[in-house]
């Protein structure tokens, strides 16, 4: 089935520090998410990207659909305490008709 | 916005015992509802798509018979793990379609076999 690569696995960063995590696929997908995942917690959708090229901002969240569909990066600028937990990227719409596919997530930790 | 709702939050059960999961959309109606499973520091792991009506569609290497699947409302889906054994300690999550790829999760529950 489809896989993706989602990197790094995990971030140690200063707080006001800038952050940068991607996912990339073997195959295209026409839909690419971005969830956020606290302890605990089910995950919460940041960003939804539904056009290649597209480049799409949620407060100090950008996120890019990759122009070969294959790919997708999220951007987190100035980050903050709170931006602490487990970030997914998703694909929905490849050949997995229906369902979302999952990276292995990136565990941001952020230091005071 | 959509809120997904899941019940029990945590549960500690002994080996041997069924535990029954609930899911619940409190301010829409989901024909489908999807069932994850996740370990720790772990992605999330499709373990079936629940339809309203149908049978629930299973991913490969899931024992429908060991997690049984109801979605008995367009608001209600249950997962039943039966005969429960410790290697099914995990962290469940349901969540339903939010429209365009986009999906609305459940808070999670802790399941924990002794």
């Amino acid at each position: 089935g489809q896989q993706l690569n989602q990197s790094p696995q995990s971030m140690f960063i200063q707080e006001g520090e800038d952050v940068s995590m991607n996912c990339t696929s073997s195959s295209i997908f026409n839909t690419w998410l971005w969830y956020k995942q606290d302890p605990g917690e089910g995950p919460v959708l940041l960003i939804a990207l539904y056009k290649a090229g597209e480049l799409t901002s949620n407060g100090r969240l950008t996120a890019q659909f990759g122009i070969t569909r294959k790919d997708s990066f999220l951007n987190i600028s100035a980050s903050i305490p709170s931006d602490v937990g487990i970030y997914f990227c998703a694909g929905f719409g490849g050949t997995n008709a229906g369902k979302s596919t999952f990276g292995d997530g990136t565990t941001l930790t952020v230091k005071p | 916005g959509a809120v997904v709702s899941q019940h029990p939050s945590r549960v500690i059960c002994k080996s041997g015992t069924s535990v029954k999961i609930e899911c619940r959309s409190l301010d829409f109606q989901a024909t489908t509802m999807f069932w994850y499973r996740q370990f720790p520091k772990q992605s999330l792991m499709l373990m079936a798509t629940s339809n309203e009506g149908s049978k629930a569609t299973y991913e490969q290497g899931v024992e429908k018979d060991k997690f049984l699947i109801n979605h008995a409302s367009l608001t209600l889906s249950t997962l039943t793990v039966t005969s429960a054994h410790p290697e099914d300690s995990s962290f469940y999550i349901c969540s339903a379609p939010g429209g365009a790829g986009t999906q609305y999760f459940g808070p999670g529950t802790r399941l924990l076999v002794l």
